[in-house]
């Protein structure tokens, strides 16, 4: 089946120490999109990749990054984690960018920062 | 201002009993996407059903139908004969243009439990 994948599930790092989030998609969609959700809240974009263009939400931080090496994998960085990071961080696909497009999440990573 | 409000935090629902979602929506764009998707407690977000601005019928999936009322502004979800598994936290949200492409914004989420 065609699908979102999200690796590891449950992510355990240090306060400061950097951390990668990875996602996959077997769906070849054009769009990939990291979201962050903290407990009771919506899903917040933090950035999304259209093909190779990155495009970062005004309000990310700077110690979030990504990478996006080919059209499956999107990677999620974040340089030096804060307590204040953790969260559940969400990998999102669609087609493209037009308003009838769904976007189809992963499982999701849940971040603990120590 | 609030795109996207849902103003039940919380519902309650007998199982195989019908339950009403609300959502209501800003925008000055008239095209949009409605979504809404589930949430369970493990942190997969599910999509369950969509609804196009321009769409003359209202959109169903299986046990979803979505009540889409444009004067209004509306777009409820409707969950018939509901399951223990429909126990979940469930978010509207509307694809609008923003800047140069289309971005989803949530609700802050309906949390839903079926009781047996």
């Amino acid at each position: 089946d065609a699908m979102v994948i999200q690796n590891p599930r449950y992510q355990v790092t240090q306060f400061g120490k950097p951390v990668t989030l990875s996602c996959s998609q077997t769906l070849n969609h054009n769009v990939m999109y990291w979201y962050q959700q903290k407990s009771s809240q919506a899903p917040k974009l933090l950035f999304h990749y259209y093909d190779k263009d990155f495009n970062n939400e005004a309000d990310t931080p700077d110690n979030f990054q990504s990478r996006r090496p080919n059209t499956s994998f999107c990677f999620l960085d974040i340089r030096s984690p804060g307590l204040g990071d953790a969260a559940m961080y969400l990998c999102a696909t669609s087609r493209d960018l037009s308003s009838e497009e769904t976007q189809y999440f992963g499982p999701g990573t849940r971040l603990l920062v120590l | 201002a609030q795109k996207i409000t849902q103003t039940q935090p919380g519902m309650f629902v007998q199982e195989k009993e019908a339950v009403t979602l609300d959502c209501t929506y800003d925008t000055s764009d008239p095209s949009y996407g409605l979504f809404w998707y589930k949430q369970p407690s493990s942190g997969e977000m599910i999509f369950l059903i969509y609804q196009g601005s321009y769409d003359q019928q209202n959109a169903t999936e299986g046990r979803y139908s979505l009540n889409f009322q444009k004067a209004r502004k509306s777009a409820n979800l409707v969950i018939s004969a509901s399951q223990l598994g429909d126990s979940a936290m469930y978010f509207c949200a509307m694809r609008e243009r923003m800047d140069s492409s289309y971005k989803l914004i949530f609700g802050s989420g309906t949390r839903l439990l079926v009781r047996p």
